[in-house]
């Protein structure tokens, strides 16, 4: 089945700062990849996500970018601000034909400094 | 902005009782999920719930483990007789279509004693 490798486990940045977050997939049908952030005491919120058939996608300081290839995928977060610091996970979707069922990394803590 | 509740934030049940956790998903969403963390480790997939049928179930997901949605708003997951390693947070996800994103509650943090 699916696995997903992300890195590193803990990050720690300066305010204004980027931060990266890569993450492996190892099955090549997969084909949708979503970031959520998580902040203390609150459920998974999706940041940003990705398909298959696109390489990069921006949302403000947010972007993300995927090689089918070498079946990676990274978070950039750029003009990193203190509200940053959080949890982020990455996730695999393995095609099923129907139903999504997310395949996690093991998350990224993100400490952004004033 | 619509979310998914999760009730409650936390709960304490002894070893071998019955616990329910519930659910609100999103109202126009038809897909529902339940994932569980154990603490320190990957947010791990349970089930997935569709049509008042389970679509998709992983291994950990065993005869101690239900689903239902008893009417038109809440969905839940019930474990029969709980194990000291069914302590975890548990989220509970919905989504609108198979496609499109999942959204989550806040989870529900279980304790068994």
């Amino acid at each position: 089945g699916e696995n997903v490798e992300q890195h590193p486990s803990t990050l720690s940045v300066q305010e204004g700062d980027s931060a990266v977050i890569k993450c492996t997939y190892s099955d090549s049908a997969s084909n949708y990849f979503p970031w959520y952030k998580q902040e203390l005491g609150k459920g998974p919120q999706l940041i940003i996500d990705i398909r298959s058939n696109v390489g990069e996608k921006k949302d403000q300081r947010i972007a993300v970018t995927l090689n089918k290839t070498a079946k990676h995928f990274s978070l950039h977060i750029t003009e990193t601000q203190p509200e940053d610091s959080a949890v982020y996970f990455c996730a695999a979707v393995p095609f099923s034909g129907g139903y999504n069922k997310l395949i996690f990394g093991a998350g990224t803590r993100l400490a952004v400094h004033p | 902005e619509p979310e998914v509740t999760q009730t409650p934030s936390h709960q304490v049940t002894q070893m071998g009782q019955e616990v329910i956790l519930r659910c609100v998903p999103i109202s126009n969403h038809l897909y529902f999920y339940w994932y569980r963390q154990i603490l320190g480790q990957k947010v791990e997939f349970l089930v997935s719930f569709y049509n008042n049928e389970i679509s998709e179930k992983s291994e950990i997901f065993d005869d101690q483990f239900s689903v239902e949605r008893p009417d038109g708003s809440n969905f839940t997951l019930k474990i029969r007789s709980t194990k000291l390693e069914d302590s975890a947070m548990y989220f509970c996800a919905s989504s609108e279509q198979p496609d499109q994103p999942q959204h989550f509650g806040d989870g529900t943090r279980l304790s068994i004693l």
